[in-house]
Order: structure tokens, then sequence, then C-alpha cells
């Protein structure tokens, strides 16, 4: 069974600030995990995935985010938020290997830049 | 490259009636999966198909049924329709077998209400 928990599920910065997503994830097998955003009035976009291979996965419009199997986490970083990156981020999780595509996604967090 | 297209993007049922949701996969795309996202909540997997057979679902009831067609194409069928179906519907396809193992592309949804 698999389980994804977001924590905050609206979160606030400033323009130029740092944005830090948070995201905890249960797994009985070893994991793959992504994360997703969301712009209004559309579907879901990839922004980056972890399939076992570096910790750290640099994603597209300059997020990142680091697997740490010991904490259970997969937290969603960008060093300086811009005001296009309001949007809902959904956190998800499958099982390892080829064939599965059953995502199990977090309920989201939106994501409010101030200018 | 033309990406998911679904269709309707809204539709209004009345409860008991029945509705059919269509999908066109991205091209080269073989296995199309349908998640449900509820207001507030992050996508549930409903059920995926590959080479025309469903080999994934999730917590759904047999009343959520789908087809693949030959094309890859997709339909999303659901009967006796309730008020909790409401919801927006989405479709993702990817591409198995390939080393872009759990990339879904999402198309914009189904908007359904039922009343």
């Amino acid at each position: 069974a698999q389980s994804v928990t977001q924590l905050g599920s609206h979160v606030s910065v400033s323009e130029g600030a740092l944005v830090l997503l948070r995201c905890n994830y249960s797994s009985s097998v070893p994991p793959y995990l992504f994360w997703y955003v969301q712009y209004p009035n559309q579907g879901l976009q990839l922004l980056l995935k972890y399939t076992s291979a570096a910790t750290l996965v640099k994603g597209i419009n300059g997020f990142e985010a680091e697997f740490k199997k010991s904490e259970t986490s997969f937290h969603l970083t960008k060093p300086s938020a811009h005001m296009s990156d309001a949007a809902e981020y959904f956190c998800a999780v499958s099982p390892s290997g080829a064939g599965s595509y059953q995502l199990t996604f977090g309920k989201g967090t939106k994501l409010s830049v101030i200018p | 490259e033309t990406g998911v297209t679904q269709s309707p993007t809204h539709l209004i049922k009345t409860r008991g009636q029945q509705v059919t949701l269509r999908c066109s996969s991205q091209s080269g795309h073989n296995t199309v999966s349908w998640y449900q996202q509820a207001l507030g909540q992050g996508p549930q997997f409903i059920f995926q198909y590959y080479r025309e057979e469903e080999n994934g679902r999730g917590n759904f009831p047999p009343r959520f049924s789908g087809l693949q067609f030959p094309n890859y194409s997709s339909e999303l069928n659901v009967n006796a329709l309730e008020l909790d179906d409401s919801a927006l519907y989405l479709c993702a396809s990817s591409a198995a077998g390939t080393a872009r193992t759990g990339e879904l592309f999402f198309g914009e949804g189904s908007r359904l209400t039922v009343l």
C-alpha cells in the first residue's frame, strides 16, 4: 500500500523568496516519486520525478526535489519564487519498476506568490 | 506533437443518468489512465488500459467502465450517476516500456456536474 501526505494545503511566499513544499510518502516497496503542477483550469504537468537514480532531482522551471529515504520525504524547492509559480502542486508515488502507471496523489498544496 | 485531448470539457447530468467521456492519447503513447479529481482533492486512479485491455483498477465500483481503441484513444463510461460523481475527470497517456516510466501526460479534463 502506498500513500502520500502533503503538509500544508496552502503556502504563501513573497516573490523572490524560497519555495518549500513538503511531501512525505509511505510505500511497502521501493517507490517512484513525482511532483506535478496544475494551473487553473488545466490538467497536470510533470515537474520532476525520482526513479532510484540520483537522490537530488532537478525539474523544469527551476524546481528540484531531494529523496530522503531515512525521512521518507520528497520535498520540492525552488530558490526564488516567481509570480508564474502560483499554482497547485501535487506529490505522487507509484511502485518502482516498469509497467505500473498507477499513481497515488497527495491532496495538493496551493502555492500563492505575493508581489 | 499532439497532446492529450478530452471531450466534452464540461457537462451536466442528473442522478441515474449515464455519461461517456472521451480521450485522445498523445501521439506515440499506448497506455491510457483515468483519474477522478474531486473538488479540493488530488486525483484518484480509476483504471488503466494497455493494448485495449484493462490492466489496473483503483477502488471504484463496476459502474465505472472503460474502453481503449486500436488507435489508443479511450472512453470512460459511468452508469447510474450519483451526486458524488461530480468531479473533474482526467485522462492521462503514457508510453509503456520506455525510459519515461511513470510519466503521465494529462489532458485538461472533463468537468462533470451531477444534479
